[in-house]
């Protein structure tokens, strides 16, 4: 299989503290990994693209200091909220593909969901 | 700017029977289009997929329409069963560019 965890799946944080989402691939190596957005009722939005060992590459409108992503290995991208608001609060899924496959053979994780109170 | 609208956020359709999604686009250079599933608390898996170039295709008892004039695409599964009840994702790209998502058909499929 393909299969790509986060962690945590949900987390609660308190306005202005910062959280870190993990993204794995548990049985392949990732040489690209993305990071997607989902608000309720809405589509899954890009945030950014990471390959492994190279700075990520942000979609427009997406704050990459208050964003960082940071993919140091095959297997592990993480995505940190920094400074996190009530606006940031929403489902956040990532996805990896494997090296040689085209942009459309993503796998993707279950997502996790962040609270920001 | 939307460019991939699922405008059914639910469908309910009886065991057995067929089901038909369907997503509309805005962005012409869009040429390969995609369907996810999604069950709860898991992530979106690859369903079916369409090249602009074909107006069918066809896996078992999924099949994707495309109608380019249209800007329309539709999931059509036969039969339906209970273990399809899911979330089904449109998805669109642009000469190998990333994908951008519908907002996500809810499908229940009643015994």
């Amino acid at each position: 299989g393909a299969v790509v965890s986060q962690h945590p799946s949900w987390v609660i944080c308190k306005s202005g503290t910062s959280v870190k989402i993990e993204c794995r691939s548990l049985d392949f190596q990732a040489t690209t990994m993305f990071w997607y957005r989902q608000f309720p009722k809405q589509s899954l939005m890009l945030m950014a693209t990471s390959n492994e060992g190279s700075k990520a590459t942000y979609e427009q409108g997406v704050e990459k200091d208050k964003f960082l992503i940071n993919h140091a290995s095959l297997t592990l991208s993480t995505l940190t909220v920094t400074s996190a608001h009530p606006e940031d609060s929403s489902f956040y899924i990532c996805s990896a593909r494997k090296r040689g496959q085209g942009i459309y053979e993503q796998y993707f994780g279950p997502g996790t969901r962040l609270t920001v109170t | 700017d939307q460019q991939v609208k699922q405008n059914s956020p639910s469908l309910s359709v009886q065991e057995g029977r067929i089901s038909i999604l369907n997503c509309d686009y805005t962005n012409s250079m869009f040429d390969y289009f995609l369907w996810y599933k999604k069950y709860p608390a898991e992530g979106p898996t690859f369903l079916i997929s369409i090249s602009s170039i074909k107006d069918k295709n066809e896996d078992g008892r999924f099949t994707v329409f495309l109608n380019k004039s249209a800007k329309h695409l539709s999931l059509h599964i036969v039969p339906s069963q209970p273990g399809d009840s899911a979330v089904y994702f449109c998805a669109a790209s642009a000469l190998g560019n990333k994908l951008v998502f519908g907002a996500g058909t809810i499908l229940r499929v009643k015994s």
